[in-house]
């Protein structure tokens, strides 16, 4: 399965500022995936990262507040934006293990841990 | 609207015995199912992954799917203290989508 590199693994931000979360994969990976941890809840999609085109937002989720780089088929990242107290969450990012065209799961990075102050 | 329910519990179970796990969802066109461990603190780690009506077995572990019930188990054979955690079931409907997950069922191994 792939590899992901995800930094910074936790962070205490003040209000207002913005934090970018970088993911390393250490193969060549059609769509990588943002979800948010909320404390004490499960994962939520926050979007679909492609190469070339702009991320797809689940409902809830907008570019402004969370704006997502592709630059290559191995890296993203995901900006938190004017954060606020709410954003405190665990970030992570996942991509789809495939072979010979079946899927086998999806792997995820080991997150990033969001305090904002 | 695409959901995925789960008992969040906890659930305990004593050491040795059978730990069984449920997920229903509702998304008929859902095609991919999975259940992850996660331990506290750490990100999710995939434990099955099943694609089609029936049962898949992998060491102590055995997943359950009936798509007619909409329906996904996961069951722990020979449960030990080390399977204590939480365990979310996520369920994909293809293509491009990623993961929809359950909140997660917390599971104790009692020793």
């Amino acid at each position: 399965s792939a590899v992901i590199s995800q930094k910074p693994s936790r962070d205490i931000c003040q209000r207002g500022t913005s934090l970018t979360i970088q993911c390393q994969v250490d193969s060549q990976v059609t769509m990588m995936f943002w979800y948010r941890q909320q404390p004490g809840q499960s994962l939520t999609l926050i979007a679909t990262a492609n190469q070339g085109s702009e991320a797809t937002y689940e409902s809830g989720f907008v570019i402004d507040k969370f704006p997502i780089s592709r630059p290559n088929l191995t890296f993203s990242t995901l900006t938190v934006s004017n954060m606020s107290p709410e954003d405190s969450s665990i970030y992570l990012c996942s991509v789809e293990d495939q072979g010979q065209g079946r899927n086998y799961g999806y792997t995820f990075g080991s997150g990033t841990r969001l305090t904002v102050v | 609207q695409k959901e995925v329910e789960q008992n969040s519990g906890p659930l305990s179970v004593p050491e040795g015995a059978i730990a069984s796990l449920n997920c229903t969802y509702s998304d008929r066109g859902s095609q991919s199912f999975f259940w992850y461990r996660q331990y506290s603190g750490k990100s999710p780690e995939l434990i099955m992954s099943i694609y089609s009506n029936g049962d898949k077995e992998d060491g102590r572990f055995t997943a359950q799917l009936n798509k007619a019930s909409q329906y996904v188990s996961l069951l722990i054979r020979d449960s030990q203290p080390s399977d204590s955690a939480t365990y979310l079931c996520a369920v994909n409907i293809g293509g491009a989508d990623g993961l929809t997950f359950g909140k997660g069922t917390h599971l104790i191994i009692q020793p």
